[in-house]
This record gives structure tokens, sequence and C-alpha cells, in this order.
């Protein structure tokens, strides 16, 4: 069985640019949630999907979006790029509607903003 | 409320010794309490998981052990290896109305000595 898959692994953008990363959940999942990583502040949460809807947000300006699509693969974009958005993007995937709270990871979208 | 707080930082054990993780949280809410593995270059791991009505869960040379009254959680690792060396993060799960989301603590960096 396939794991969570993410796209791309690394990337360097510059300040003021945007940025889509994307993620293919574990076949069967309908839930997916992206989490931020950063030495500073550990694993934050940014916002998760089920069925192609928003259930959760975390605090996280607007500049961070997020979809989801039928086939339940999901995006997140984030816009006007500033230097303490540096970090590693996981996105976790699960059932979301039983077995809850088991999240399984991806290897996660290293971002650089220079 | 969020918060989950987890100690030590870092942690140096010798080949053979017990690891032991703790983690203490304030919400009651939270119901289930995973704990996952994460090496460098990869993302974070299910390694094992407990829900507050079970005071000890093991797999394995992993045991988790749960005191509810005193939320409190922690992670033994019996018999550590070097494979073990890796960052360890407890988490909680906070659901509100279907959605999931993990609390996370700071991340225990274990280090296995040969």
């Amino acid at each position: 069985k396939a794991g969570v898959t993410q796209t791309p692994r690394y990337l360097i953008k510059t300040r003021g640019q945007q940025v889509t990363l994307s993620c293919s959940p574990i076949s069967g999942h309908r839930s997916v949630s992206w989490y931020q990583q950063t030495p500073g502040q550990g694993l934050q949460f940014l916002f998760e999907y089920f069925s192609e809807t928003q259930r959760n947000k975390g605090n996280f300006p607007g500049r961070f979006s997020g979809r989801q699509f039928s086939n339940s693969r999901s995006e997140m974009n984030v816009s006007t790029l500033e230097l303490g958005d540096s970090a590693l993007y996981l996105c976790a995937s699960s059932f979301g509607d039983r077995r809850v709270g088991e999240l399984f990871f991806g290897e996660g979208s290293r971002l650089t903003v220079l | 409320q969020q918060q989950v707080k987890q100690s030590p930082q870092s942690l140096i054990v010798q080949k053979g010794g017990i690891s032991i993780i703790n983690c203490a949280y304030e919400n009651t809410a939270f119901d289930y309490f995973p704990w996952y593995q994460q090496f460098p270059g990869k993302g974070p791991a299910l390694l094992i998981a407990i829900r507050p009505d079970v005071s000890e869960k093991k797999e394995g040379r992993f045991t988790i052990s749960f005191n509810k009254s005193a939320k409190q959680f922690s992670l033994h690792i019996m018999d550590s290896q070097p494979g073990d060396s890796a960052t360890y993060f407890c988490a909680a799960l906070a659901r509100i109305q279907g959605a999931q989301k993990l609390v996370f603590g700071q991340g225990t960096r274990l280090t296995i000595n040969p």
C-alpha cells in the first residue's frame, strides 16, 4: 500500500512569491491535514480537509490556504511568501471518520524562502 | 490548554538501557495520545498510541504509560538500540465536531550510544 506522497520535496522561493504544495493521501483515506514544522515552533497545525471541505483551521494568516479534490488529493498554497515561512510542510492522511487520530505523514516539502 | 509539554529536550542512553520520555497536557478533552518517531529527512511515523480508558499499552519494546488523573503520559523504550536514535514527539488529539487536530509536544532528540 503506497504511503502519503508529497511534491515537490524541496523548493526555493523568494520573498513575495507564492507556492503550491501537493499531497496524495493513502488510498481510501478521505482526510488530509497539513502541518508546518520549524525548529523553533515545532509541529503546528495548519488545516484539515475531509471530503473536499475544510473542517478545521489553525492559527495561521490568510496567506495560507488549501483545498481538497474529489479524489482526496490536496494542495496547500502560501501567497506573498515571507522569510519566516521557511519550513518543512507535512501532509498527513487518515480515514477521517473512523480510526480517528491515526494520522500518517508524508516526507514533507521543504520550503526555503530567500 | 491546547499545549502538550514534553521532556526532556534531548536524551542520551546507552545501548540496552531504558529510554523514558514524558509528556503532560491540560485539556481534558484530548482523547487520543499517539507517539511519533522522526528520522532526519523523513516525516513523523506513528509509533504507538493510547486512548485514555487504558493505563498502559505495550507494542514490542515500546510502552506507553498513561496517568489520566495527573494528565501525564510517557513513552518507555526497553532495550534501546542505536537504530532507535531519532526525534520522538508526543501528541494529543483534539476533536471539534468531527474535525481532528493533533497538538504536538516540542520533541525529544534521543541518542542511543553503542
